[in-house]
């Protein structure tokens, strides 16, 4: 069984610049997170979606944004991109909502930098 | 929110040796507390979890013990071999955000 696929797995940007990421969870998964990881650090929570409605929310400027498509599938947006943005993006998915502790299972995140 | 420390943040080891990671957390509420290994370019991989109802939970050369009067859990890998090598992080839920809460991990390294 295919995992969560995120794509894509490399980018490079221009401060100033928008991305959108994407994720597809594994199959029968409802709920989709995302969370940004600096080098040298443990992940850092973003946002959390179930059944296509925004359940958790972490500490990241409104220049992130996110969506959970009916296909649960799921897109982050980061707008007006910062060099401090630069991080690996992990989405992971889980089969129930986050408060049920349902385990998280991550993709291999997206590598954005931002030059 | 939850807070979680982690130690030590690296781990060299002989093959076949025994290695262990602990974790404190601040939330008496929590009752679930998962390890990922993350290998190099690859996303954290989810390893073994234990929920508070128990107090230790095996699976083949991994096992983890959670305390939960002292607020710590604890990874241990026996007969370690080199492809354990890898940066293992501990986590427990910030139940507010509906989210994990990750410690710093610990680069494991194992020495054939």
């Amino acid at each position: 069984d295919a995992g969560v696929t995120q794509s894509p797995t490399h980018l490079i940007k221009t401060r100033g610049q928008h991305v959108t990421l994407r994720c597809s969870p594994i199959s029968g998964h409802k709920s989709v997170s995302w969370y940004q990881q600096v080098l040298g650090q443990g992940p850092q929570f973003i946002f959390q979606y179930y059944e296509k409605e925004e359940r958790g929310r972490g500490n990241f400027p409104d220049r992130f944004s996110a969506r959970q498509f009916p296909n649960y599938s799921s897109e982050l947006n980061v707008n007006a991109l910062l060099l401090g943005d630069s991080a690996l993006y992990l989405c992971a998915s889980s089969f129930n909502d986050a408060r049920d502790n349902s385990p998280l299972h991550f993709g291999n995140g997206t590598r954005l930098t931002v030059t | 929110g939850e807070n979680v420390e982690q130690h030590p943040s690296t781990l060299s080891v002989q093959e076949g040796d025994s290695a262990v990671i602990k974790c404190t957390y601040s939330d008496s509420a929590s009752n679930y507390f998962p390890w990922y290994k993350q290998e190099l370019g690859k996303g954290p991989q989810l390893i073994i979890d234990i929920r508070s109802n128990v107090g230790e939970k095996k699976d083949q050369r991994i096992a983890v013990t959670l305390n939960k009067t002292a607020k710590h859990f604890s990874l241990h890998i026996t007969e370690t071999q080199p492809e354990d090598s890898a940066v293992y992080f501990c986590a427990a839920p910030d139940t507010g955000r509906r989210a994990l809460t990750f410690g710093s991990g610990t680069r494991l390294q194992v020495q054939p």
